[in-house]
């Protein structure tokens, strides 16, 4: 059985620039969940998506956007990148649209300069 | 809002010994659910321990037991017979609607040999 898998580990971005963040959720999960934790801080949910459509966001602009694919593998796009979007990314897959069985990839850093 | 609060940013704890994490949490909700993560170096997020509100019973995983305190909204993680692998970032979260879940700001523990 695959876990959770995300890509690239790291990346640097220019400010102003958009960023395409990319996660396999863990095999026959339909439910993938990102979430943005800042240095020092908690994760904070962005949004989440259940069979391609996204039934559920956090406190984030529209420029954070995704998509969910057949395969159940989901990009996070974020647009006019700010030097606060500087973060772990985590992505995370669940059997269904409980989130109590979640399963954390290992997160995308990424800079902003 | 719902928020999570950790006020031991770090804990230090000798190996064989026991070690308290603090967690409290703010919410109007009757129904809602509980979780400690791990996040060891590698960054990747770790389930630890979930607890029900509806369930008076305390949550215990081997090692791992909860005192959860509905009416103090409090949730403290007790880490028995610690180990060096338990040195690491943990994590309180709430979660009560489908598809939000709350972390702390998490807590670091150090554990000595």
């Amino acid at each position: 059985e695959t876990g959770v898998t995300q890509s690239p580990t790291h990346l640097i971005k220019t400010r102003g620039q958009q960023v395409t963040l990319r996660c396999s959720s863990q095999s026959g999960h339909n439910t993938v969940s990102w979430y943005q934790q800042a240095l020092g801080q908690g994760p904070q949910f962005i949004f989440q998506y259940y069979r391609e459509e996204e039934n559920g966001r956090g406190n984030f602009p529209p420029r954070f956007s995704g998509l969910q694919f057949p395969n159940y593998s989901s990009e996070l796009n974020v647009n006019a990148l700010e030097l606060d979007d500087s973060a772990l990314y985590l992505c995370a897959s669940s059997p269904g649209e409980n989130t109590n069985e979640q399963y954390f990839g290992p997160g995308t850093r990424l800079t902003v300069t | 809002a719902q928020t999570v609060t950790q006020s031991q940013p770090e804990m230090s704890v000798q190996e064989a010994e026991t070690v308290t994490l603090s967690c409290t949490y703010d919410t109007s909700e009757s129904d809602y659910y509980l979780f400690w993560y791990k996040q060891p170096p590698s960054r990747q997020m770790i389930l630890v321990i979930r607890q029900e509100a509806y369930k008076q019973q305390n949550a215990t995983e081997n090692r791992f037991s909860v005192n959860f305190q509905k009416a103090a909204k409090s949730f403290s993680l007790k880490i028995s017979d610690s180990q060096l692998g338990d040195a690491a970032m943990y994590f309180c979260a709430y979660r009560s609607a489908p598809h939000d879940m709350r972390f702390g700001a998490g807590t670091r523990l150090t554990v000595k040999p």
